[in-house]
């Protein structure tokens, strides 16, 4: 286990609400990088999230923002879901001061939008 | 969105056997590769890493070998055990700086079955 921890586990949304994921980084880590995991394919980076600064964002657009907490942890919202939307949703914790790249991965929220 | 079925590329062994999981990486400009592990219902699990001043490292029954003239990776899993099993991702991460600290692109994945 990594230490870190994602809320909800599995979520059901209709398409057009909105939804708010939880990621709780790994003890003294203080970056969080949300990626997106469609069945069967590997995570895409959405963005990453720096002393609760945006530091970097992929190919996502503005419907997808993010949030960092004093503590580290962070939220993901996604607004106006669409179907497209539904795959796994990872966060990532790493130690930045180190230089270390290594990242440690929650075990996601599974998100379906019907 | 999410695509019906998978279209990973498989590779099935016996329990014992070495297996070898090949990687091609998208950017000359990357400083640093990952393999990952990902069993089923569960966030992808670090194995082992290398940079680009190196071409081959070792570690736990594992090695990672780096081509960077034909931007290649390769995983190789000595004595493969059924707890193996699972789908293993190579990732890069590109640009020097800040700015693209931590920020990896996944590979499409490979579906390791290992058979007792």
């Amino acid at each position: 286990e990594t230490g870190v921890t994602q809320s909800p586990t599995h979520l059901i949304k209709t398409r057009g609400q909105q939804v708010t994921l939880r990621c709780s980084s790994q003890s003294g880590h203080n970056t969080v990088s949300w990626y997106q995991q469609a069945l069967g394919q590997g995570p895409q980076f959405i963005f990453q999230y720096y002393r609760e600064e945006e530091n970097g964002r992929g190919n996502f657009p503005p419907r997808f923002s993010g949030l960092q907490f004093p503590n580290y942890s962070s939220e993901l919202n996604v607004n106006a879901l669409e179907l497209d939307d539904s795959a796994l949703y990872l966060c990532a914790s790493s130690p930045r001061t180190s230089g270390i790249y290594e990242q440690y991965f929650g075990p996601g929220t599974r998100l379906t939008v019907t | 969105g999410e695509s019906v079925g998978l279209h990973l590329p498989t590779l099935s062994v016996q329990e014992g056997d070495n297996s070898i999981i090949n990687c091609a990486y998208s950017n000359s400009a990357s400083d640093y590769f990952i393999w990952y592990k990902q069993e089923s219902g569960k966030g992808p699990q670090f194995i082992i890493d290398i940079r680009s001043n190196m071409d081959k490292r070792q570690g736990q029954r594992v090695t990672v070998l780096l081509n960077k003239t034909v931007k290649h990776l390769s995983l190789q899993i000595a004595a493969t055990q059924p707890g193996d099993s699972a789908v293993y991702f190579c990732a890069e991460n590109f640009g020097a700086g800040g700015t693209s600290y931590g920020k990896l692109t996944f590979g499409q994945g490979t579906i390791l079955t290992v058979h007792p």
